[in-house]
């Protein structure tokens, strides 16, 4: 199975900071790649699918990018309703393995 | 408007057995895949199982297979996920997700708790 892994874990960050997430993939993945953001209490929010391509609705201050094995999410001017939990997914295989998250946290 | 709202959840001993639902809306549901995903709490997401629109392919995490069935009834815009010989480590918070062709999860419903506790 394609293990995920995020880091880092935990990032504290400042409103206006330009942000950024890493993900990389135990084996390719092509651009088969999701980012969602999670607060608490509720049902992750779909951001970025195929690696780079901007989720209806998502303000355009969220990008991705990468392929095969790394990927990046940034948000390039932090604003307040940002501060969330971050995971990546692959959907390059069926085993819909998620990231174990990054949190990011007021600073 | 997408909908999708979990139901079955609660409190179920070690060893018993839970039946979740997910009521679908708002599009048409015998075209789209659909998931069950979860997460304990404090803890990351986890895909639990994947069922095609026809009911022709299912696919199970190793660790609730044979263990969990999921289904879905297209007539009824029903997802089900039927859950037998549950384990502690079941407890979590069951999403239903929808598959949207090339991009993955793009809705989930609101989520029921499952407790697995004696």
């Amino acid at each position: 199975d394609i293990q995920m892994t995020q880091s880092p874990s935990t990032l504290s960050a400042s409103v206006g900071d330009r942000v950024t997430i890493s993900c990389r993939a135990s084996q390719s993945i092509s651009v088969w790649l999701a980012w969602y953001q999670q607060k608490p209490g509720k049902a992750p929010k779909l951001l970025i699918y195929k690696a780079s391509s901007l989720e209806s609705g998502v303000p355009s201050r969220f990008s991705g990018s990468g392929s095969g094995t790394e990927f990046t999410l940034t948000i390039s001017c932090l604003q307040p309703d940002d501060f969330a939990t971050y995971y990546c997914q692959q959907y390059n295989t069926y085993s819909r393995a998620f990231g174990q998250g990054t949190k990011v946290e007021m600073k | 408007e997408v909908q999708l709202v979990e139901s079955g959840g609660g409190l179920v001993q070690p060893g018993g057995s839970l039946r979740l639902s997910c009521a679908a809306s708002g599009f048409t549901f015998s075209s789209y895949e659909m998931n069950w995903v979860r997460q304990a709490p404090g803890k990351g997401l986890e895909w639990v199982s994947y069922i095609s629109g026809t009911s022709n392919t299912i696919y199970y995490a190793d660790s609730v297979k044979g263990r969990f069935t999921i289904s879905r009834d297209n007539a009824k815009n029903s997802l089900i996920l039927q859950m037998n010989s549950l384990r502690a480590d079941d407890t979590a918070v069951y999403y239903c997700a929808r598959d949207r062709n090339g991009v993955t999860f793009d809705f989930w419903g609101q989520g029921t708790l499952v407790t697995v506790s004696s």
